[in-house]
Protein backbone atom coordinates (compact mmCIF):
# COMPACT_ATOMS: atom_id res chain seq x y z
CA UNK A 1 0.00 0.00 0.00
CA UNK A 2 0.83 3.65 -0.40
CA UNK A 3 0.11 6.34 1.15
CA UNK A 4 0.91 10.44 1.46
CA UNK A 5 0.65 12.69 5.08
CA UNK A 6 0.75 16.76 4.59
CA UNK A 7 0.77 17.36 8.19
CA UNK A 8 0.03 21.24 7.65
CA UNK A 9 -3.66 22.22 6.61
CA UNK A 10 -2.22 25.97 5.78
CA UNK A 11 0.92 27.61 5.74
CA UNK A 12 0.99 31.14 5.66
CA UNK A 13 4.31 33.04 4.68
CA UNK A 14 5.05 36.50 4.10
CA UNK A 15 6.03 37.69 0.34
CA UNK A 16 9.97 37.41 -0.66
CA UNK A 17 10.83 34.85 2.74
CA UNK A 18 11.21 30.99 1.62
CA UNK A 19 8.27 28.89 1.86
CA UNK A 20 7.89 25.21 2.29
CA UNK A 21 5.31 22.68 1.95
CA UNK A 22 5.74 19.46 3.99
CA UNK A 23 5.31 15.84 2.63
CA UNK A 24 5.92 12.59 3.74
CA UNK A 25 5.65 9.36 2.11
CA UNK A 26 5.01 5.14 2.52
CA UNK A 27 5.53 3.05 -0.58
CA UNK A 28 7.06 -0.82 0.03
CA UNK A 29 8.83 0.08 -2.91
CA UNK A 30 10.36 2.82 -4.49
CA UNK A 31 8.49 6.22 -5.02
CA UNK A 32 8.08 8.39 -7.95
CA UNK A 33 6.98 11.42 -6.19
CA UNK A 34 4.84 14.43 -7.72
CA UNK A 35 3.77 18.11 -6.68
CA UNK A 36 0.50 19.40 -7.95
CA UNK A 37 -1.06 22.88 -7.53
CA UNK A 38 -4.41 23.74 -7.78
CA UNK A 39 -6.47 27.38 -7.77
CA UNK A 40 -9.88 27.90 -7.28
CA UNK A 41 -12.04 25.83 -9.27
CA UNK A 42 -9.44 24.53 -11.35
CA UNK A 43 -7.99 21.26 -11.88
CA UNK A 44 -4.55 20.21 -10.71
CA UNK A 45 -1.26 21.28 -12.72
CA UNK A 46 1.88 19.42 -12.23
CA UNK A 47 4.96 21.42 -11.11
CA UNK A 48 7.67 19.08 -10.52
CA UNK A 49 8.68 15.02 -9.97
CA UNK A 50 11.29 12.63 -8.27
CA UNK A 51 12.31 9.49 -10.55
CA UNK A 52 15.62 8.55 -9.38
CA UNK A 53 19.20 10.36 -9.67
CA UNK A 54 19.43 13.95 -8.06
CA UNK A 55 17.75 14.47 -4.84
CA UNK A 56 16.89 18.05 -5.29
CA UNK A 57 14.32 18.42 -8.21
CA UNK A 58 13.61 21.85 -9.75
CA UNK A 59 10.12 22.54 -11.49
CA UNK A 60 8.06 25.00 -12.67
CA UNK A 61 7.59 28.76 -11.29
CA UNK A 62 10.78 28.54 -9.40
CA UNK A 63 9.68 25.74 -6.72
CA UNK A 64 11.93 22.99 -6.16
CA UNK A 65 11.87 19.88 -3.90
CA UNK A 66 14.22 17.35 -1.98
CA UNK A 67 13.83 13.74 -1.95
CA UNK A 68 15.04 12.60 1.74
CA UNK A 69 14.92 8.54 1.23
CA UNK A 70 15.62 8.25 4.87
CA UNK A 71 12.96 10.46 5.95
CA UNK A 72 10.95 9.52 3.58
CA UNK A 73 10.06 12.63 2.67
CA UNK A 74 9.76 15.08 -0.46
CA UNK A 75 9.17 18.71 0.70
CA UNK A 76 7.84 21.71 -1.67
CA UNK A 77 10.07 24.50 -1.68
CA UNK A 78 10.55 28.02 -2.96
CA UNK A 79 13.23 30.58 -2.34
CA UNK A 80 11.13 33.89 -2.19
CA UNK A 81 7.16 33.33 -2.28
CA UNK A 82 5.12 35.67 -4.42
CA UNK A 83 1.57 36.46 -3.49
CA UNK A 84 0.40 34.70 -6.99
CA UNK A 85 1.79 31.43 -5.30
CA UNK A 86 -0.99 31.25 -2.81
CA UNK A 87 -2.87 27.97 -3.68
CA UNK A 88 -3.74 24.48 -2.48
CA UNK A 89 -0.53 22.12 -3.26
CA UNK A 90 -0.84 18.74 -3.41
CA UNK A 91 1.78 16.09 -3.12
CA UNK A 92 1.66 12.20 -4.56
CA UNK A 93 3.11 9.33 -4.64
CA UNK A 94 3.38 6.21 -7.08
CA UNK A 95 5.34 3.15 -6.04
CA UNK A 96 6.50 2.04 -8.76
CA UNK A 97 6.96 -1.81 -8.20
CA UNK A 98 3.49 -2.42 -7.22
CA UNK A 99 2.06 -2.74 -10.53
CA UNK A 100 -1.05 -0.63 -9.57
CA UNK A 101 -1.63 0.67 -13.25
CA UNK A 102 0.00 4.15 -12.67
CA UNK A 103 -2.41 5.15 -9.86
CA UNK A 104 -1.53 7.74 -7.75
CA UNK A 105 -2.34 8.05 -3.82
CA UNK A 106 -2.40 12.17 -3.08
CA UNK A 107 -2.36 13.99 -0.06
CA UNK A 108 -5.09 15.78 1.82
CA UNK A 109 -3.45 19.54 0.51
CA UNK A 110 -2.03 22.28 2.39
CA UNK A 111 -3.22 25.38 1.56
CA UNK A 112 -0.54 28.03 0.80
CA UNK A 113 -1.22 31.95 1.80
CA UNK A 114 1.47 34.13 0.64
CA UNK A 115 0.87 37.46 2.95
CA UNK A 116 1.82 40.83 0.77
CA UNK B 1 -3.07 22.55 -28.10
CA UNK B 2 -3.40 18.80 -26.47
CA UNK B 3 -5.69 18.49 -23.07
CA UNK B 4 -8.37 17.22 -21.33
CA UNK B 5 -12.07 18.75 -21.50
CA UNK B 6 -14.48 18.57 -18.70
CA UNK B 7 -18.16 19.16 -19.19
CA UNK B 8 -20.06 20.90 -17.69
CA UNK B 9 -18.31 23.16 -15.66
CA UNK B 10 -21.26 22.87 -13.15
CA UNK B 11 -23.92 20.11 -12.74
CA UNK B 12 -27.10 20.35 -10.54
CA UNK B 13 -28.38 17.06 -9.93
CA UNK B 14 -32.15 16.69 -8.47
CA UNK B 15 -33.05 13.84 -5.93
CA UNK B 16 -33.46 10.40 -7.96
CA UNK B 17 -31.54 11.26 -10.79
CA UNK B 18 -28.47 10.09 -12.74
CA UNK B 19 -26.03 12.67 -14.04
CA UNK B 20 -23.38 12.22 -16.48
CA UNK B 21 -20.02 14.11 -16.08
CA UNK B 22 -18.38 14.06 -19.53
CA UNK B 23 -14.25 13.74 -19.96
CA UNK B 24 -12.49 13.92 -23.18
CA UNK B 25 -8.95 13.69 -24.18
CA UNK B 26 -6.72 14.60 -27.00
CA UNK B 27 -4.06 13.50 -25.59
CA UNK B 28 -4.02 9.64 -27.28
CA UNK B 29 -2.91 8.63 -22.97
CA UNK B 30 -4.18 4.71 -22.71
CA UNK B 31 -5.34 5.12 -18.81
CA UNK B 32 -7.65 7.55 -17.59
CA UNK B 33 -9.11 8.62 -14.17
CA UNK B 34 -12.04 9.81 -12.48
CA UNK B 35 -10.78 11.46 -9.05
CA UNK B 36 -13.63 12.95 -5.99
CA UNK B 37 -12.29 16.09 -4.51
CA UNK B 38 -13.64 17.23 -1.41
CA UNK B 39 -12.51 19.75 1.11
CA UNK B 40 -10.08 18.72 3.08
CA UNK B 41 -9.66 15.13 1.85
CA UNK B 42 -7.35 15.23 -0.93
CA UNK B 43 -8.86 13.07 -4.18
CA UNK B 44 -10.07 9.89 -4.21
CA UNK B 45 -10.03 7.44 -7.00
CA UNK B 46 -13.18 7.08 -8.33
CA UNK B 47 -12.81 4.67 -11.20
CA UNK B 48 -10.01 4.24 -14.14
CA UNK B 49 -9.25 2.72 -17.14
CA UNK B 50 -6.29 1.45 -18.77
CA UNK B 51 -7.49 0.45 -21.84
CA UNK B 52 -10.53 0.87 -24.16
CA UNK B 53 -13.36 -1.40 -22.45
CA UNK B 54 -12.06 -2.26 -19.78
CA UNK B 55 -12.34 -0.05 -16.27
CA UNK B 56 -11.70 -0.48 -12.50
CA UNK B 57 -13.01 -0.01 -9.43
CA UNK B 58 -11.39 2.45 -7.31
CA UNK B 59 -11.03 3.57 -3.50
CA UNK B 60 -14.78 4.77 -3.73
CA UNK B 61 -16.92 3.43 -6.73
CA UNK B 62 -20.26 2.91 -5.04
CA UNK B 63 -22.91 5.25 -6.26
CA UNK B 64 -20.89 5.56 -9.74
CA UNK B 65 -20.35 3.84 -13.29
CA UNK B 66 -18.65 4.41 -16.52
CA UNK B 67 -18.08 3.41 -19.76
CA UNK B 68 -14.91 3.77 -21.80
CA UNK B 69 -15.96 2.68 -25.31
CA UNK B 70 -13.52 5.06 -27.14
CA UNK B 71 -10.08 5.74 -26.29
CA UNK B 72 -10.70 9.59 -25.67
CA UNK B 73 -13.66 9.41 -23.67
CA UNK B 74 -14.11 8.84 -20.14
CA UNK B 75 -17.67 9.37 -19.06
CA UNK B 76 -18.94 9.18 -15.18
CA UNK B 77 -22.61 8.79 -14.20
CA UNK B 78 -23.25 9.95 -10.90
CA UNK B 79 -26.02 7.23 -9.88
CA UNK B 80 -29.25 8.00 -7.42
CA UNK B 81 -27.37 5.18 -4.97
CA UNK B 82 -24.86 8.09 -4.27
CA UNK B 83 -26.39 9.41 -1.40
CA UNK B 84 -23.55 12.79 -0.84
CA UNK B 85 -22.37 13.54 -4.65
CA UNK B 86 -21.78 17.09 -3.76
CA UNK B 87 -18.28 17.61 -4.31
CA UNK B 88 -15.76 18.74 -7.02
CA UNK B 89 -14.68 16.13 -9.54
CA UNK B 90 -11.87 15.67 -11.72
CA UNK B 91 -10.72 13.53 -14.37
CA UNK B 92 -7.21 12.93 -15.62
CA UNK B 93 -5.22 11.10 -18.05
CA UNK B 94 -1.83 9.71 -18.37
CA UNK B 95 0.04 8.07 -21.50
CA UNK B 96 2.64 4.90 -21.54
CA UNK B 97 5.48 6.05 -19.45
CA UNK B 98 4.83 5.30 -16.23
CA UNK B 99 7.06 8.09 -14.61
CA UNK B 100 5.24 10.92 -16.28
CA UNK B 101 2.45 13.34 -14.16
CA UNK B 102 -1.18 12.83 -14.77
CA UNK B 103 -3.12 15.77 -16.57
CA UNK B 104 -5.88 16.86 -15.36
CA UNK B 105 -8.51 18.51 -16.53
CA UNK B 106 -10.06 21.49 -14.97
CA UNK B 107 -13.20 19.77 -13.41
CA UNK B 108 -17.06 19.57 -12.99
CA UNK B 109 -18.60 20.73 -9.86
CA UNK B 110 -21.75 18.81 -8.90
CA UNK B 111 -24.00 20.34 -6.47
CA UNK B 112 -27.75 18.95 -5.16
CA UNK B 113 -31.02 20.77 -5.69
Amino acid sequence: AQSVAQPEDQVNVAEGNPLTVKCTYSVSGNPYLFWYVQYPNRGLQFLLKYITGDNLVKGSYGFEAEFNKSQTSFHLKKPSALVSDSALYFCAVRDISSGSARQLTFGSGTQLTVLP
Amino acid sequence: DGGITQSPKYLFRKEGQNVTLSCEQNLNHDAMYWYRQDPGQGLRLIYYSQIVNDFQKGDIAEGYSVSREKKESFPLTVTSAQKNPTAFYLCASIGQVSNQPQHFGDGTRLSIL
